[in-house]
């Protein structure tokens, strides 16, 4: 079964660093690229990050950038993402996301169920 | 940055109608790098439609995409209960990727 499985959510005070993690089985994970999205309470969808298969091109939201770092470790069939200096703001549920293909541009065709971030002292 | 403009903001709609959803935006997609996703409460998004009338796998033919350029229409042939949720687009085509604001449709 394709599966994205995303963990490392949590409190966290304003200016805090939190590093969340997922996890992908059921596909080559290595053959294809991988985003982060987050959806505030109540909020539509922003996407946040994505990387290339072997992380040649990485992008960001003008909101996160300098302040959170997308990696991935291919020999883990994992995804990251580090953030810091977090602020209210980016109070969301977090999703990884795949890419629908091997091209570099692609829709996210599967996604995990989501880990809560809150900024909050 | 391209802006998605999601029109209606809620569509009130009984079980066997025909929906139909449209996303315009600010400037030209580049190659119709446009998908649609539902959204159910408390659940991941689901991607229905990409390269604005491509259906992902496994999603029912009742779903269809058209458009081009600016102006893109996700339908739902008749609706089906499960159905009723949120819908976003979405251009991947150029960074930044953005989603429009989303439609919600509700049963009548």
């Amino acid at each position: 079964e394709v599966q994205l499985v995303e963990s490392g959510g949590g409190l966290v005070k304003p200016g805090g660093s939190l590093r969340l993690s997922c996890a992908a089985s059921g596909f080559a994970f290595s053959s294809r690229s991988m985003k982060w999205v987050r959806q505030a309470p109540g909020k539509g969808l922003e996407w946040v990050s994505s990387i290339s298969t072997i992380s040649g091109n990485i992008y960001y939201a003008d909101s996160v950038k300098g302040r959170f770092t997308i990696s991935r470790d291919n020999a883990k069939n994992s995804l990251y993402l580090q953030m810091n200096s977090l602020r209210a703001e980016d109070t969301a549920v977090y999703y990884c996301a795949r890419g629908n293909g091997i091209r570099g541009v692609n829709a996210f065709d599967i996604w995990g169920q989501g880990t809560m971030v809150t900024v909050s002292s | 940055e391209i802006v998605l403009t999601q029109s209606p903001a809620t569509l009130s709609l009984s079980p066997g109608e025909r929906a139909t959803l449209s996303c315009g935006a600010s400037q030209s997609v580049s190659r119709n790098y446009l998908a649609w996703y539902q959204q159910i409460p408390g659940l991941a998004p689901r991607l229905l439609i990409y390269d604005a009338s491509s259906r992902a796998t496994g999603i029912p033919d009742r779903f269809s995409g058209s458009g081009s350029g600016t102006d893109f229409t996700l339908t739902i042939s008749r609706l089906e209960p499960e159905d009723f949720a949120v819908y976003y687009c979405q251009h991947y085509g150029s960074s930044p990727i953005t989603f429009g604001q989303g439609t919600r449709l509700e049963i009548k």
